[in-house]
């Protein structure tokens, strides 16, 4: 059973078009992460909720957004997809702060910019 | 800052033949080590960590890692390789800020 799941596989967005991808899980985890992957490289950490307490990274655009309404859905939102934001966008989550608990991911939304 | 180092972008072993993927790690404090795998158009799959206790940790479909302190590496392996194990694997470290820092990865290639 799909524990981690998001929304669409595949999403294509016109040029500076707001688009909105989805995560949700049925693990009641704490903590979900959201993280962009380009062309197999290493994912990267764009920002994370510990609850509803939200932790942006430093480097991340302001074009990217998130909201967790609720313990089981996560979404990210990108305000104007720019050709550069075509990438992988993993969702996963983690049952609670401590460095000793793994990650759990989504199969991912590939996102084209057109 | 914490952080792991892939040093090989590909490895290619012979089906049958024992694999080792690299990690060595760079954290202050204790290490908290996992490794990953990622099929092609998919999320990323936990294969096994190391936070503490035995230097060697078994995980999912085989694979095992060596915890090497002196060496500061945190090696995957598995004794005799498949075909279906070809795929990208990455090495992470978890900090105290709740991060997972990702390795740039290992693309594993196992011939027939």
């Amino acid at each position: 059973d799909a524990m981690v799941i998001q929304n669409p596989r595949y999403q294509v967005t016109q040029f500076g078009k707001p688009v909105t991808l989805s995560c949700s899980q049925t693990l009641n985890h704490n903590v979900m992460y959201w993280y962009q992957q380009k062309s197999s490289q290493a994912p990267k950490l764009l920002f994370h909720y510990y609850d509803k307490d939200f932790n942006n990274e430093a480097d991340t655009p302001d074009n990217f957004q998130s909201r967790r309404p609720n313990t089981s859905f996560c979404f990210l939102d990108i305000r104007s997809p720019g050709l550069g934001d075509a990438a992988m966008y993993l969702c996963a989550t983690s049952r609670d702060r401590g460095v000793n608990t793994e990650a759990f991911f989504g199969q991912g939304t590939r996102l084209t910019v057109v | 800052a914490q952080s792991v180092a892939q040093p090989e972008d590909q490895v290619n072993v012979a089906e049958g033949n024992p694999l080792t993927v690299k990690c060595t790690y760079s954290v202050s404090g204790n290490p908290y080590l996992f490794w990953y795998v990622q099929y092609p158009n998919r999320g990323l799959q936990f294969l096994l960590k190391y936070i503490t206790g035995d230097n060697l940790v078994k995980g999912s479909y085989g694979f095992e890692a060596e915890f090497n302190k002196s060496q500061t590496s945190f090696h995957l392996k598995k004794p005799s390789a498949l075909v279906s194990d070809s795929a990208l694997y990455f090495c992470a470290v978890r900090d105290k800020d709740d991060k997972i820092i990702f390795g740039k990865g290992t693309r594993l290639h196992i011939l027939p």
